[in-house]
């Protein structure tokens, strides 16, 4: 069975500055990483994903991640958060194009 | 261009009440999930479709949730006597479902369910 743990509930993070969110996942198959975010009082919208190839995987709104095997980790990174960021971020696996498997998010707060 | 729609957005019941969600998935695509996202925590498998066959079921599906959908386009969730720990964020998710690659999964805002 595959699983996903985000290490953080919440990230307080000042405008402008940079920002990590950690994801570590298990499984024992190769699968697919997700990083979704939820906007306040809006659906689910895919971030970024890492099918296959380069470990480092670029997403929207300047947002990156990277795939680690040997460390099963695929974190979430952005060099300048900007107040529009304030969101819940969900880590994501899941095995080939089979259902998702989320971790619990890590909401992250824009301090001005 | 629509993505996925659900309605009821908001549904307030009662304890011991039936309730029915809808979605309503992206047009041309086979598959819809169904999830479940309790406060403070992340989405859960319910149940997917391809077309009208329901392929998997999860385990949080207790006898009293049924799915189904019948004509292979919009799909539907009851909850027979809801309980208090029934509530929930309900969320549908479609995709094309080709085979042989990734397909990606879009969501639909979702329903909220209070049962008081």
């Amino acid at each position: 069975a595959q699983s996903v743990t985000q290490l953080d509930s919440q990230v307080p993070v000042f405008e402008e500055a940079p920002v990590e969110l950690r994801c570590n996942y298990s499984s024992s198959v190769s699968v697919y990483l997700f990083w979704y975010v939820q906007y306040p009082n809006q659906g689910l919208q895919l971030l970024l994903k890492y099918l296959s190839g380069s470990t480092l995987v670029k997403g929207i709104n300047g947002f990156e991640a990277e795939f680690n095997k040997s460390q099963t980790s695929f974190h979430l990174r952005k060099p300048s958060v900007h107040i529009s960021d304030t969101a819940e971020y969900f880590c994501a696996v899941s095995v080939l194009d089979d259902k998702i498997i989320f971790g619990k998010g890590t909401r992250l707060h824009i301090l001005p | 261009d629509t993505g996925v729609s659900q309605n009821p957005r908001h549904k307030i019941t009662k304890r011991g009440q039936n309730v029915t969600f809808r979605c309503d998935p992206i047009s041309e695509h086979n598959r819809l999930y169904w999830y479940r996202q309790t406060l403070g925590q992340g989405p859960e498998f319910l149940t997917y479709f391809q077309n009208e066959a329901q392929l998997e079921k999860s385990r949080l599906l207790s006898d009293r949730f049924s799915a189904e959908r019948p004509k292979g386009s919009f799909s539907t969730l009851e909850i027979q006597r809801t309980e208090q720990g029934d509530s929930a964020m309900y969320l549908c998710a479609s995709s094309l479902g080709l085979a042989g690659g990734y397909n990606e999964q879009f969501f639909g805002p979702g329903t909220r369910l209070t049962v008081l």
